[in-house]
């Protein structure tokens, strides 16, 4: 089934501890992005990637780090997790970069830092 | 700065109309998404709007006012299954989304 997937679905982590979310899609779109939604805020960009090989920060990147191997995967990784953090993260993916075209979303995933 | 603005949260009764609005400031103007999110779920594409007036699709219509930065999403003949968060957000001069803080709309039987 084409879509986006993300794993874990949900995870609890101490406070320092390195994790990595991950994020793989099967539509060959060129662009995927990471957004975090948090209670009463909009989602907001973290990183986004134009296509293969490239990758640039949104409105709240510290702490975070994102590559882009090939076209279908796009990680996330928090190198060293604080209680600010715990949040739900979306991955997403559009056709192309700087279009119009509608982005297609992952089913999250719930990440709770003690 | 850029700012979206909607309502918190709306009560409509099944079989109603209801109007959801949004209005933004941003650094430039490509576009305005209105996505559905249904609790514990992932947004899905409502409906895109660039250029002035009404779009139709089925019982969802949006509206687009670009001179006065505002947009609407109208559901009609609610169903118990629109019950769900309404997302607004802008594509910006750098084609990169801002989003609203999202409508909580609750309908009753």
């Amino acid at each position: 089934i084409a879509g986006i997937t993300q794993a874990p679905t949900s995870q609890i982590l101490a406070a320092g501890r390195r994790m990595t979310l991950r994020c793989t899609q099967d539509m060959r779109h060129n662009a995927m992005y990471w957004y975090r939604q948090d209670l009463g805020l909009g989602l907001r960009l973290i990183h986004y990637s134009n296509t293969a090989g490239t990758t640039g920060k949104g409105e709240v990147p510290d702490g975070y780090s994102v590559s882009r191997a090939n076209t279908d995967d796009f990680p996330l990784t928090l190198a060293s997790a604080v209680p600010s953090q715990t949040s739900v993260y979306f991955c997403a993916s559009s056709e192309r970069a700087s279009s119009a075209n509608e982005q297609f979303f992952g089913p999250g995933t719930r990440l709770t830092v003690l | 700065g850029q700012n979206i603005d909607q309502p918190t949260e709306m009560t409509a009764t099944e079989g109603a109309i209801v109007q959801i609005n949004c209005t933004y400031q941003t650094s430039g103007f490509n576009g305005l998404f209105w996505y559905q999110q249904h609790a514990g779920e992932a947004p899905t594409f409502l409906s895109y709007n660039v250029l002035d007036g009404l779009e139709e699709k089925g019982r969802f219509s949006s509206f687009l006012s670009r001179s006065k930065g505002y947009s609407y999403l109208l559901l009609k003949e609610l169903q118990m299954k629109d019950s769900a968060s309404y997302l607004c957000a802008v594509l910006d001069s750098n084609y990169q989304l801002i989003w609203g803080a999202g409508t909580k709309l609750i309908i009753k039987p």
